[in-house]
């Protein structure tokens, strides 16, 4: 049974659409995370959630809104993407200062 | 702010060489450090970690110390395998929960 799962685990689409990753944990966390890793590797924090309220929200352009319905899901829903936005995303989930776990990624390819 | 700054890579090793990845941190207050690795197509997972100036984290082989003198948390394998090879992530939790990672260093094993 996966910890956290993400979905869709590739998407390609073109620049100006709209779409959105799911994620789901079943760790019973109250803390969810999203991340965005470049093509060079760099993770940077995008947004944190703890029991459904956004806890961080870093520089991130507003064309950029996440969701989360209840505790164990986190959404992120790219409006007018970007082909800057071309990058793997990683949910993860944990407690305070302890270990993160993270999703599979979701590819972003923005043609 | 918190930052981490971790040895440049790639780096590349014979099998059964001995690994050193050098990790430094910033931080005000006290963090817990940890060592996350990422296999190829997959995401980050917790490789160890350590929540308390002189603790030794270890896992598969792996161990880094949480040095307070030196503001360090040098990873270290006597021996690597190919199955070690990977990009490596230090990284630092403060009590806000945010966790801040260092660049990654991609690291390759040859036979």
């Amino acid at each position: 049974d996966t910890a956290v799962s993400q979905t869709p685990k590739y998407l390609v689409t073109q620049m100006g659409n709209d779409k959105s990753i799911k994620c789901e944990q079943n760790l019973g966390h109250d803390t969810m995370y999203w991340y965005k890793q470049d093509s060079k590797k760099f993770l940077k924090i995008m947004f944190s959630y703890n029991n459904k309220e956004l806890i961080i929200n870093e520089t991130v352009p507003n064309r950029f809104s996440p969701k989360s319905p209840d505790k164990a899901h986190l959404n992120l829903h790219i409006n007018s993407l970007e082909l800057g936005d071309s990058a793997v995303y990683f949910c993860a989930t944990g407690g305070v200062g302890e270990t993160q776990y993270f999703g599979p990624g979701t590819r972003l390819l923005v043609l | 702010g918190n930052s981490v700054t971790q040895m440049e890579g790639p780096v590349t090793l014979s099998e059964e060489a001995f690994l050193t990845i050098n990790c430094t941190y910033t931080a005000t207050g006290y963090p817990s450090l940890f060592w996350y690795v990422q296999y190829p197509g997959e995401g980050l997972q917790l490789l160890l970690k350590a929540t308390k100036a002189d603790d030794k984290g270890s896992n598969k082989g792996f161990e880094a110390t949480y040095r307070k003198e030196t503001t360090s948390f040098h990873l270290e394998k006597g021996s690597v395998q190919v199955s070690d090879s990977a990009v490596y992530f230090c990284a630092l939790s403060d009590p806000n929960e945010k966790l801040t990672f260092g660049t990654g260093t991609r690291l390759t094993i040859i036979p």
